[in-house]
């Protein structure tokens, strides 16, 4: 299985500021990358495609970007409504699996 | 507009079964590979099974192969996951997923019904 690896596990950030979540993979899984947010109580919310594609809807502040084993998220200009906890997936082969999630708190 | 909405949680002792469904709209079903994931307490998201576009091919994750069953109907827009052998370690928020075209990675996610397994 392909082990997907997030850091950090939690980061305290202001409104405005400049984040970045990084998650590496166990072995090559090209672009086949997704980048999901997901709130308490809720759908969990697609972000990225394809490491670095936008999903339709999403704000243009989340980008993604890497290819290989290491990616990253940047959300830039953090807002109130982005406190949430952020995962990746690959889906380059099967068992499709996640990383272990990166929750972004108020500081 | 997209809408998946998952039904069937509920609570079960270790051993028993239990079926979820999911009823999709807003969208042409038989297009979609189909998913469902889920969310133990406190844990992070875990890909369980997804189904191709005419039910032919399943996907499992090696700890629930054998227990569960996905299946699909595309003629009443929905997706089912039947559980068997339910054990503690089951207990989770069970999430019903749309597949990009094209693609494995869950482009929609409906909100999810609690699956709690406890004697």
């Amino acid at each position: 299985d392909i082990q997907m690896t997030q850091s950090p596990s939690s980061l305290s950030a202001s409104v405005g500021d400049r984040v970045t979540i990084t998650c590496r993979a166990s072995h090559d899984i090209h672009t086949y990358l997704a980048w999901f947010q997901h709130k308490p109580g809720k759908a969990p919310q697609s972000l990225i495609f394809a490491a670095s594609s936008l999903q339709r809807d999403v704000p243009s502040r989340f980008s993604g970007s890497g290819s290989g084993t290491d990616f990253t998220l940047t959300i830039s200009g953090l807002q109130p409504e982005d406190f949430a906890t952020y995962y990746c997936q690959q889906y380059e082969r099967y068992p499709l699996t996640f990383g272990g999630g990166t929750r972004v708190e108020i500081k | 507009e997209v809408q998946l909405v998952e039904s069937g949680g509920g609570s079960v002792q270790p051993g028993e079964s239990l079926r979820l469904s999911c009823f999709a709209s807003g969208f042409t079903f038989d297009t979609h590979w189909m998913s469902w994931l889920r969310q133990a307490p406190g844990k992070g998201l875990e890909w369980v099974a997804n189904i191709k576009l005419d039910g032919s091919v399943q996907y499992y994750v090696d700890s629930v192969r054998g227990r569960f069953t996905i299946s699909r109907d595309n003629a009443k827009n929905s997706v089912s996951l039947e559980m068997n052998s339910l054990r503690v370690e089951d207990t989770a928020i069970y999430y019903c997923a749309r597949e990009a075209q094209s693609s494995s990675w869950p482009d929609f996610w409906g909100q999810g019904t609690l699956v709690t397994v406890s004697s």
